[in-house]
């Protein structure tokens, strides 16, 4: 089963710093491009980063500069490294499977939830 | 940003009863060289991760129930369950492929009247 499970969200001062993972099964995950999207206050949907099978990252222009995504081909991982936190980017962070060349996302994890506040 | 605009925010359908949910977009989203719209739909039940419906607009993903269908092009695209399920009840969003930042629109939500 295509599996992916998100985890390290939690609670964060504003200005702190917080790193996701997610762990990737039932595909062979070096083969794919691998994406952060968050839901925000309302539902809304709103690109994060993208990631290419060797590595390179790409970032929407709310967190270029503070997020750093980065994988693990050899553990099928990815991770999200988020630093200088506002309440802005308080919401639930999905790891998501791009299908190969595009931005259509295949496969979404549940989530794991970020709140930052003061 | 290629903005993606859905309506209606919600609504309410027996049982049975066809569904109808509009996703435009500010720009094209019909790729000329590759023949095809980069616009993808998206059903999100509370607790489950969100599940791809269809995708280049009216391609549905396998073991999506055929009364799902995505219709339209360039600018303006539908999503319609032509008999609405209990099982139906969700939150739907367009998605562009298209271009980068891939954008979402808003979301629809579908309840049973």
């Amino acid at each position: 089963e295509v599996q992916l499970v998100e985890s390290g969200g939690g609670w964060v001062q504003t200005g702190g710093s917080l790193r996701l993972s997610c762990a990737a099964s039932g595909f062979t995950f070096s083969n794919y491009d691998m994406h952060w999207v968050r839901q925000v206050t309302g539902n809304r949907l709103e690109w994060v980063s993208g990631t290419g099978t060797s590595g390179d990252s790409y970032y929407s222009d709310s967190v270029r500069g503070r997020f750093t995504a980065s994988r693990d081909n050899a553990n099928n991982s990815l991770y999200l490294q988020m630093s200088s936190l506002t309440a802005g980017d308080t919401a639930q962070y999905y790891c998501v499977r791009a299908s190969s060349g595009t931005y259509l996302m295949d496969v979404w994890g549940k989530g794991t939830t970020v709140t930052v506040s003061s | 940003d290629i903005v993606l605009t859905q309506s209606p925010d919600s609504l309410a359908v027996s049982l049975g009863e066809r569904a109808t949910i509009n996703c435009k977009s500010s720009q094209t989203v019909f790729h000329f060289t590759k023949r095809k719209n980069f616009l993808s739909w998206y059903q999100h039940k509370p607790g489950q991760p969100p599940r791809l419906l269809i995708s280049w607009a009216s391609t549905r993903e396998s073991g999506v129930p055929d009364r799902f269908s995505g219709s339209g092009s360039g600018t303006h695209f539908t999503l319609t369950i032509s008999s609405l399920q209990a099982e139906d009840v969700a939150i739907y969003f367009c998605q562009q492929y298209d271009s980068t930042p891939p954008t979402f629109g808003g979301g629809t939500k579908v309840e049973i009247k």
